[in-house]
């Protein structure tokens, strides 16, 4: 079984400061793990993904994760925020039989002038 | 390259209707999934299915139906409409994958779905 826990439902930060959005992952396989974001009443965009290769992944829009095992955690950051960049943020774990993504509970990241 | 459609995008039901929400993708993908997405409860899988003609359930799939005639297009039926199924719903489709592996998922745009 797999499940990802997304720590605080809000995050709120001002532009050009630090975002830093945090998934803890359970899995009983190597995980696979994404992150998509979701604008409003849009569907969700891919962000960035591990699978297994480097342990820093670097994705769109200047975001990037890192992937540690010994804490089973895959958190999301970028140094400096943008307005642009408020939106929700789902964290994901596949792995299992085919494709399947378990998803967390989705963080909604505010951004303040 | 229109990736994944849903139709429609907007959808009021009163208790007891039925519909169907249809699901098209033309990036030849084996796997097609269907989600919904109520608020604090992230995404949950209603079903899925691997190839055309086979699904199967997902974490919630109670309530609904699906049909996979044919590769491109993934149709989730509601037969009898309940206040609870108030939701937004995606599609998203997958390339095949060896065991234990994933590719991630492309994404429709969702159908807003109401039932009064």
């Amino acid at each position: 079984a797999q499940s990802v826990t997304q720590l605080g439902s809000h995050v709120s930060v001002s532009e050009g400061a630090l975002v830093l959005l945090r998934c803890n992952y359970s899995s009983s396989v190597p995980p696979y793990l994404f992150w998509y974001v979701q604008y409003p009443n849009q569907g969700l965009q891919l962000l960035l993904k591990y699978t297994s290769a480097a342990t820093l992944v670097k994705g769109i829009n200047g975001f990037e994760a890192e992937f540690k095992k010994s804490e089973t955690s895959f958190h999301l950051t970028k140094p400096s925020a943008h307005m642009s960049d408020a939106a929700e943020y789902f964290c994901a774990v596949g792995g299992t039989s085919y494709g399947k993504l378990t998803f967390g509970q989705g963080t909604i990241l505010t951004v303040h002038p | 390259n229109a990736g994944v459609t849903q139709t429609p995008k907007f959808r009021v039901l009163k208790t007891g209707q039925s519909m169907t929400l249809l699901c098209a993708q033309d990036m030849n993908h084996e796997y097609m999934y269907w989600y919904r997405q109520d608020p604090g409860m992230g995404l949950r899988l209603i079903h899925y299915s691997v190839g055309e003609g086979t699904t199967a359930k997902g974490e919630v799939p109670d309530g609904y139906n699906v049909s996979r005639l044919k590769k491109q297009n993934f149709l989730l039926g509601l037969e009898s409409a309940a206040p609870s199924q108030t939701s937004v719903y995606f599609c998203a489709s997958s390339a095949a994958s060896r065991r234990e592996t994933s590719y991630g998922y492309t994404f429709g745009s969702g159908t807003r779905l109401t039932v009064v």
